[in-house]
């Protein structure tokens, strides 16, 4: 089946520090979005990001189609950065399905 | 997460009981979705829909039943609650085809006794 993987699964990071979280995927994708799941529970849109590069603020994401995998990044980090960072994908073998990476939980502790 | 709601927010079901979740959009989406996360877990797909009158199954059906008989609701109905039901369901949409944003409700807490 289709596989989405985000790595590592917990991150804790000192604030100000830089950090980078990956996601791969098991086939093409027509869609990929990055999403920041805060400790309210509510999901918020960082990135949508099929390929190429983009950047917004401190944070910055690169997906490399041909490779299947994206990466995220999160410069200079702040203690409201924490909660957990999903990837999900629209393959473009099941196109109406999107599928979510079990995600990445992030803590920035002060 | 403006466009998607979600009702109700919170709810607790006696083991048994039945409910439904309403899922309402004002953005003229056509794709529709349901999941459920659990505790330290991602989102797992429910049931999906890609147009009004239609539903597929998605990765944990069992134990759930969805409607969408007009475009801007997506209903989620559980028949007889249990336990193994208790998680945060959401909703999102999509317009349908490759290059488009998803969007998400705001959950809706389930707790099943």
């Amino acid at each position: 089946g289709i596989q989405v993987e985000q790595s590592p699964p917990d991150l804790i990071l000192q604030e100000g520090a830089n950090s980078t979280l990956r996601c791969n995927f098991s086939d093409s994708v027509n869609n990929l979005q990055w999403f920041h799941q805060n400790p309210w529970g509510q999901l918020i849109n960082l990135f949508y990001i099929p390929s190429g590069t983009k950047q917004n603020g401190r944070l910055s994401a690169t997906t490399v189609a041909t490779e299947r995998y994206s990466l995220l990044y999160i410069s200079s980090s702040q203690t409201t950065d924490s909660g957990v960072y999903f990837c999900a994908v629209l393959m473009k073998t099941s196109y109406d399905k999107v599928i979510f990476g079990p995600g990445t939980s992030l803590s920035v502790i002060p | 997460n403006a466009g998607v709601t979600q009702t109700p927010k919170f709810r607790v079901l006696k083991t048994g009981q039945s409910m439904t979740l309403l899922c309402a959009q004002d953005m003229n989406h056509e794709y529709m979705y349901w999941y459920r996360q659990d505790p330290g877990m991602g989102l797992r797909l429910i049931h999906y829909s890609v147009g009004e009158g239609t539903t597929a199954k998605g990765e944990v059906p069992d134990g759930y039943n969805v409607s969408r008989l007009k475009k801007q609701n997506f209903l989620l109905g559980l028949e007889s609650a249990a336990p193994s039901q208790t998680s945060v369901y959401f909703c999102a949409i999509h317009p349908g085809g490759s290059r488009n944003t998803i969007y998400f409700g705001e959950g809706s807490w389930l707790t099943v006794v």
